[in-house]
């Protein structure tokens, strides 16, 4: 089976910078992905580790350990708009076909 | 230009009633799935197709029936509809990915109230 944690809200200030843990153990692993979610609207694409390390992508950044069962997002200089929920989603395997199991998201607040 | 697309977005109806949701994708991808998100926005996989076979069934009551006419277009049928029900469905779509970054994209939600 799989289990994904990450904490359920967190609050930051405009143009500070948060990271969202996410930690997982899973059966199988092929890839981890952080999506955001606004109120009312569908999850969209952040990012997609598959080794260990750092992607950069402008303001937002993933980091994955496999070994330790762990990643984080870090989102740079907020702004208002990042208030959002943040998805973790594992890609386990099933049959051969990929299957995305998300955790149940962070919901971050930007405060000015 | 809309890329996964699903109808209706908001549905409300009486238990008991029966109710579709359609899902289209123009991506050319071949796998589409089916998630749930309830009211504490948990998104769990329901169903899964890959070029119109089902590949996923999680553990989803008989009265929830996915469709596949075309690997573009994924249905849910829903029979004898009950208040547990009410929940977003999410239809997405991606490429057969076995341990590639295939991302999947998912549409806009569709809002199914049970009253």
């Amino acid at each position: 089976g799989q289990n994904i944690d990450q904490p359920t809200e967190m609050t930051a200030t405009e143009g500070a910078i948060v990271q969202i843990n996410c930690t997982y153990q899973t059966s199988g692993f092929n890839g981890l992905f952080w999506y955001q979610q606004h109120a009312g609207e569908a999850p969209t694409f952040l990012s997609y580790n598959v080794l260990d390390g750092l992607e950069e992508k402008g303001r937002f950044s993933s980091f994955l350990s496999r070994s330790k069962g762990y990643s984080y997002l870090l989102l740079k200089e907020l702004q208002m708009k990042d208030s959002a929920s943040y998805l973790c989603a594992v890609k386990g395997v099933n049959t051969g076909f990929q299957k995305l199991v998300f955790g149940t998201g962070t919901r971050l607040l930007v405060s000015p | 230009d809309t890329a996964v697309s699903q109808t209706p977005k908001y549905l409300v109806t009486q238990m008991g009633n029966d109710k579709s949701i359609k899902c289209e994708q123009n991506l050319g991808h071949d796998t589409m799935y089916w998630y749930k998100q309830d009211s504490k926005k948990f998104l769990k996989i329901m169903f899964s197709y890959n070029n119109k076979e089902l590949i996923i069934n999680e553990t989803v009551p008989n009265r929830f029936s996915p469709k596949s006419p075309d690997k573009a277009h994924l249905n849910l049928h829903i029979n004898s509809l009950e208040l547990g029900d009410s929940a977003v469905y999410f239809c997405a779509s991606s490429h057969r990915s076995q341990g590639t970054g295939n991302t999947i994209y998912f549409g806009e939600g569709s809002w199914l109230t049970v009253v």
